[in-house]
């Protein structure tokens, strides 16, 4: 089966602007979950969602958000960009059930000047 | 709270020869820990999982690791190196209880000697 699709694999954004990412799941996984990358802070928990609804979120502030679709597609959104906004952001999905593993996008790379 | 520790940040080894990548973790209560390998400009891929069944865990690409509860430990090796195994290498852990969080370590950039 199709695995995690990330969109778009790269932007280049300007300090100031909003960006939003894409993330479909895999058929069938009903949650999905964002984490940053960058190499100073590893890899950071951003949030998470199932079924429509944000379960978890990490200590970042208000100016990142997500949401989820009825088909399990995911977006997240990132207002007034900051320079150190500038990471890798990966998307997870997974079958919710206890210990099953997570499968990760190729992410998107995005750089703010 | 849960949290892991990589306690190597880089590890060198020659072709043929044995890895080891080090991981010690923290969980409130019954965790469980994952291996994720990522290649230069690529995604995460996931090696192996503990979910609380046999506790010597086999992945792919020839590597395992074994979970100690005593030690809180999870350590990853491979008994041979292939140049293809350089990589970073992240250990991870889920508190069971905790939703669907992951908790990654720094990660360990493992260099493959020829």
């Amino acid at each position: 089966k199709a695995g995690v699709t990330q969109t778009p694999r790269y932007l280049i954004k300007t300090r100031g602007q909003q960006v939003t990412l894409s993330c479909s799941p895999i058929s069938g996984h009903r949650s999905v979950s964002w984490y940053q990358q960058t190499p100073g802070q590893g890899l950071q928990f951003l949030f998470e969602y199932f079924s429509e609804t944000q379960r978890n979120k990490g200590n970042f502030p208000g100016r990142f958000s997500g949401r989820q679709f009825s088909n399990s597609r995911s977006e997240m959104n990132v207002s007034t960009l900051e320079l150190g906004d500038s990471a890798l952001y990966l998307c997870a999905s997974t079958d919710p059930r206890v210990g099953y593993g997570y499968t990760f996008g190729s992410g998107t790379r995005l750089t703010v000047v | 709270a849960q949290s892991v520790t990589q306690l190597d940040s880089h590890v060198s080894v020659s072709e043929g020869t044995p890895v080891l990548l080090r991981c010690n973790y923290s969980s409130s209560y019954s965790p469980s820990l994952f291996w994720y390998v990522q290649h230069p400009n690529k995604g995460l891929q996931l090696l192996l999982k503990y979910t609380s069944a046999a506790t010597l865990v086999k992945g792919i690409n020839g590597f395992e690791a074994e979970f100690k509860k005593s030690e809180t430990s999870f350590h990853l090796t491979k008994p041979s190196a292939h140049m293809s195994d350089a990589a970073e290498y992240f250990c991870v852990v889920r508190d069971n209880n905790a939703g669907n969080m992951l908790t990654f370590g720094g990660g360990t950039r493992l260099m493959v000697k020829p």
